[in-house]
């Protein structure tokens, strides 16, 4: 049972590309998040997916996009990455009843 | 909007011992979850423990127990018998149980407290 798959693990970017981060849950789950994690700042809700179709801003939305692909899948967009971005990216999932969020291993992102 | 606060950056316990990680936050809602999250080295987040705002009683986990004081806004973690597995960052999280669902489960995280624990 794999949960909440992440892909890359780590990256490396320049000022400027553009890269997605993938996540995939394998627990039938309706909805979904993003979350950065910065030193001293805890994790913040960048964007969410409350069920397949939708999607809504969290609150550090800015220079991201997502798409929910279909029920299993919901990618991160970065458009042209900051030396800002650089962060921890984890993504979740929540139980029907949203009692538990199921997180993946996270991405680490370096922005150079 | 609601915050949470863990007001300690760094605790350390002997092996064997207790600690106590504090969270505080600010909500007006009557009706919410509290959790408390595990991230060891491997970055994995892992639930240690819930808590719901109705309920009375305190929720344990074997060695892990909370002191919910609802009034006050206070969540505090209590760790009895500390393990040298459970050094690692620990994070108070707060989430809505609002009736119209429109929370959708989307958590508010504090800053987090690394544990180190000494043998």
């Amino acid at each position: 049972n794999a949960g909440v798959t992440q892909t890359p693990k780590f990256q490396v970017l320049k000022t400027g590309q553009s890269m997605t981060l993938q996540c995939a849950q394998d627990m039938n789950h309706n909805s979904m998040y993003w979350y950065r994690q910065d030193p001293g700042m805890g994790l913040r809700l960048i964007y969410y997916s409350a069920s397949e179709g939708t999607t809504d801003k969290g609150e550090v939305p800015n220079g991201y996009n997502v798409s929910r692909l279909n029920k299993r899948e919901f990618s991160l967009r970065l458009e042209s990455a900051a030396p800002s971005q650089t962060s921890v990216y984890f993504c979740a999932s929540s139980t029907q009843g949203f009692t538990e969020a199921f997180f993946g291993q996270g991405t680490r992102l370096t922005v150079v | 909007a609601q915050t949470v606060t863990q007001s300690q950056p760094e605790m350390s316990v002997q092996e064997a011992e207790t600690v106590t990680l504090s969270c505080t936050y600010d909500t007006s809602e009557s009706d919410y979850y509290l959790f408390w999250y595990k991230q060891p080295p491997s970055r994995q987040m892992i639930l240690v423990i819930r808590q719901e705002a109705y309920k009375q009683q305190n929720a344990t986990e074997n060695r892990f127990s909370v002191n919910f004081q609802k009034a006050a806004k206070s969540f505090s973690l209590k760790i009895s018998d500390s393990q040298l597995g459970d050094a690692a960052m620990y994070f108070c999280a707060y989430r809505s149980d609002n009736a119209g669902g429109t929370s959708y489960g989307k958590l508010t995280f504090g800053q987090g407290t690394i544990l180190t624990v000494h043998p």
